[in-house]
């Protein structure tokens, strides 16, 4: 199993542009995160998805959009790049236990995005 | 309201010390559970240990165990017998409830240093 793939490892994006991050598992897990992470800091969540078709918001979605058209991948969208979103992403996906309760997220290697 | 606060930004043990780094939580919730994790300087997020909040038993992994005191709402990871290998952020996360997608809400994190 590779786990949770994100590409590309690193970026360089002028401002105003936009680009897709991608991420795809292969443990068949429902859930499924993006999570940024600014220097320093802990990780905050920008949107999830409980299953194919189903997304939401998380604490700072503004100037992202996701999709989750299969289980495997969950891409996020940049749209018009600010430098506010310099920052290391992350891809997380997990999956509920027998009793419904959250087991832990198994994150990718992360992408590091420079805003210019 | 900060839901998990972790006051000590930086630490230094000397190498084969236990050294316990502290967590605290918030939550009205009677079902949660607790993580903390290890991210090297290479950038990874690697998961270390869980504590639900209905055991009884405090959570062991290998060198991991985690101090879980319900009424004080704390969960402090204690590691036993610190190797070089340890220097790294530790961050401590929570999942409330069978809260809509088993969302993490993560702490900002301490850096720890192992001294030879």
């Amino acid at each position: 199993n590779a786990g949770v793939t994100q590409t590309p490892k690193f970026r360089i994006l002028k401002i105003g542009q936009s680009m897709t991050l991608q991420c795809t598992q292969d443990m068949n897990h429902n859930y499924m995160y993006w999570y940024r992470q600014d220097p320093g800091m802990g990780l905050k969540l920008i949107y999830y998805s409980v299953g194919a078709g189903i997304t939401d918001k998380g604490e700072v979605p503004n100037g992202y959009n996701v999709s989750r058209s299969t289980t495997e991948d969950f891409p996020l969208r940049l749209e018009l790049a600010a430098p506010s979103q310099t920052s290391v992403y992350f891809c997380a996906s997990s999956y509920p236990d027998v009793e419904g309760r959250g087991t832990e997220a198994f994150f990718g290697q992360g992408t590091r995005l420079t805003v210019v | 309201a900060q839901k998990i606060t972790q006051t000590q930004p930086g630490m230094f043990v000397q190498e084969k010390e236990a050294v316990t780094l502290d967590c605290t939580y918030d939550t009205s919730d009677q079902s949660y559970g607790l993580f903390w994790y290890k991210q090297p300087s290479s950038g990874e997020m690697i998961f270390l240990i869980y504590q639900g909040s209905y055991d009884e038993q405090n959570a062991t992994e290998g060198r991991y165990s985690l101090n879980f005191q319900k009424a004080r709402k704390s969960a402090n990871l204690v590691i036993s017998a610190s190797q070089l290998g340890d220097s790294a952020m530790y961050f401590c996360a929570m999942r409330e409830g069978r809260e809509y997608g088993n969302k993490l809400v993560f702490g900002a994190g301490t850096i720890l240093r192992v001294k030879s």
